[in-house]
């Protein structure tokens, strides 16, 4: 199976640029995501990029995608304590029939 | 307002109880996913239902049985469950397999005495 890591915790101070990076072993994913997991809540979908696409911005967020090195990270600009959650990567098989998560990454955002 | 509702939000049970969890969604999806959330481990996918027909178990032990009646519901039944089974779980819906965008329920925060 795939296997998709991140490293477990990210502190940044209010204001600055934080990034969350992931890698993932299963070059042949269609489209890598980014969630977004706030205490006591599911799962939120915060964006997506497909896999011929090497940058996706969305306000704030910047994703970008090396797929040759299979690194995927997420920027976020202007980082808010509302930002303050875990970030989770995914990627989906190539059937489509299952997504793979990484173990999360708990980002702190420091007023 | 995620459109997928999973209750009950918190369960607490002793290793003999029997309870069920249950997801509904309103999205008029077809595909309907348990996930397993352990601290600091990646999700786990336990099931996975297509026009309510199961076509993943992913090597779940017989102790978590699941139902989907319908597209718009799914349960997971628990039984003579072990504490190592305490996580949160996340029931998530898609418009069908292979449609890559899945959404996620609020979970179910299970604690196995």
């Amino acid at each position: 199976g795939e296997d998709v890591e991140q490293s477990l915790f990210l502190s940044v101070r209010e204001g600055d640029s934080s990034v969350i990076n992931c890698t993932y072993t299963d070059s042949s994913s269609t489209y890598l995501y980014w969630y977004k997991q706030e205490p006591g809540a599911g799962l939120q979908l915060l964006t997506y990029i497909f896999s011929n696409m090497d940058m996706k911005q969305d306000q704030r967020l910047t994703v970008l995608l090396n797929k040759k090195d299979k690194h995927l990270s997420l920027r976020i600009a202007d980082t808010q304590t509302g930002d303050s959650a875990i970030y989770f990567c995914a990627s989906v098989s190539n059937t489509g029939n299952q997504f793979y998560f990484g173990t999360g990454t708990s980002l702190t955002v420091i007023p | 307002e995620t459109g997928v509702t999973q209750t009950p939000r918190h369960l607490v049970m002793g290793m003999t109880n029997k309870k069920s969890l249950k997801c509904e969604q309103h999205l008029g999806h077809n595909a309907m996913y348990w996930y397993k959330q352990s601290a600091k481990k990646p999700l786990e996918l336990m099931f996975v239902y297509n026009f309510k027909e199961q076509t993943e178990n992913n090597s779940v032990p017989s102790r978590f049985s699941p139902e989907c009646p319908n597209s718009s519901h799914l349960f997971l039944h628990l039984h003579t469950l072990q504490p190592e089974d305490s996580a949160l779980y996340l029931c998530a819906s898609a418009t069908s397999v292979g449609e890559e965008t899945q959404y996620f329920g609020p979970g179910t925060r299970l604690l196995v005495l």
